[in-house]
């Protein structure tokens, strides 16, 4: 139980073009998601923590017109980067909360999408 | 602010012996978590082993133990009989007790198992 995928696990777009990644819970209501940025050999820095119906929250630093976040669902996450430049390219990673029995607020990892900006 | 530290960037072991990896974390909360993940090659947060912060047993899953010294604030990850599959990068990581929590990652160990 509680596994949460990620589509699609890689894509390249040119610069200046929009990439849409999708999370999902595949067994589990996900209350809350949260989407990660990991560069080559670095550790997870988080981007924004989503919840379900309501706006995300950004952390400081991360543009939030240019990662457009919608948590439409209790299943669904998705995360825009819009006119996407080079410098995006990076692993992003999603995580989602929610009652998935075992331990309260327990967090499961998606398996990352490769994004690559050409 | 809640901050973690891995000071080792790489590490190595032999085929079945032992080794330790170290996380220091700096926090003013009493009651919190503490994680440590692996992330094999396949990019995939595997979860190793949690600590709750008010447990004073430490924590084992199997051939994986921790030493929590919340004084301290330590929480070292100790694989034990070390296999080829534990080639990983080794996340410690610490989260609140709260609703709204999130993850704080060190930077990673990245551990080598030596045939």
């Amino acid at each position: 139980g509680a596994v949460v995928s990620q589509h699609p696990s890689r894509v390249i777009c040119k610069s200046g073009t929009s990439v849409k990644i999708e999370c999902r819970s595949l067994d589990f209501q996900a209350t809350t998601m949260f989407w990660y940025r990991q560069f080559p050999k670095q550790s997870l820095m988080l981007m924004a923590t989503s919840n379900e119906g309501s706006k995300a929250t950004y952390e400081q630093g991360v543009e939030k017109d240019k990662f457009l976040i919608n948590h439409a669902s209790l299943t669904l996450s998705t995360l825009t980067v819009t006119s996407a430049h080079p410098e995006d390219s990076s692993f992003y990673i999603c995580s989602a909360r929610g009652l998935a029995g075992g331990h309260p607020y327990e967090q499961y990892f998606g398996p990352g999408t490769r994004l690559t900006v050409t | 602010a809640q901050t973690v530290t891995q000071s080792q960037p790489e590490m190595s072991v032999q085929e079945a012996e032992t080794v330790t990896l170290s996380c220091t974390y700096d926090t003013s909360e009493s009651d919190y978590y503490l994680f440590w993940y692996k992330q094999p090659p396949s990019r995939q947060m595997i979860l190793v082993i949690r600590q709750e912060a008010y447990k004073q047993q430490n924590a084992t899953e199997n051939r994986f133990s921790v030493n929590f010294q919340k004084a301290a604030k330590s929480f070292s990850l100790k694989i034990s009989d070390s296999q080829l599959g534990d080639a990983a990068m080794y996340f410690c990581a610490y989260r609140t007790d709260s609703t709204g929590n999130q993850f704080y990652f060190g930077t990673g160990t990245s551990l080598t198992v030596i045939p």
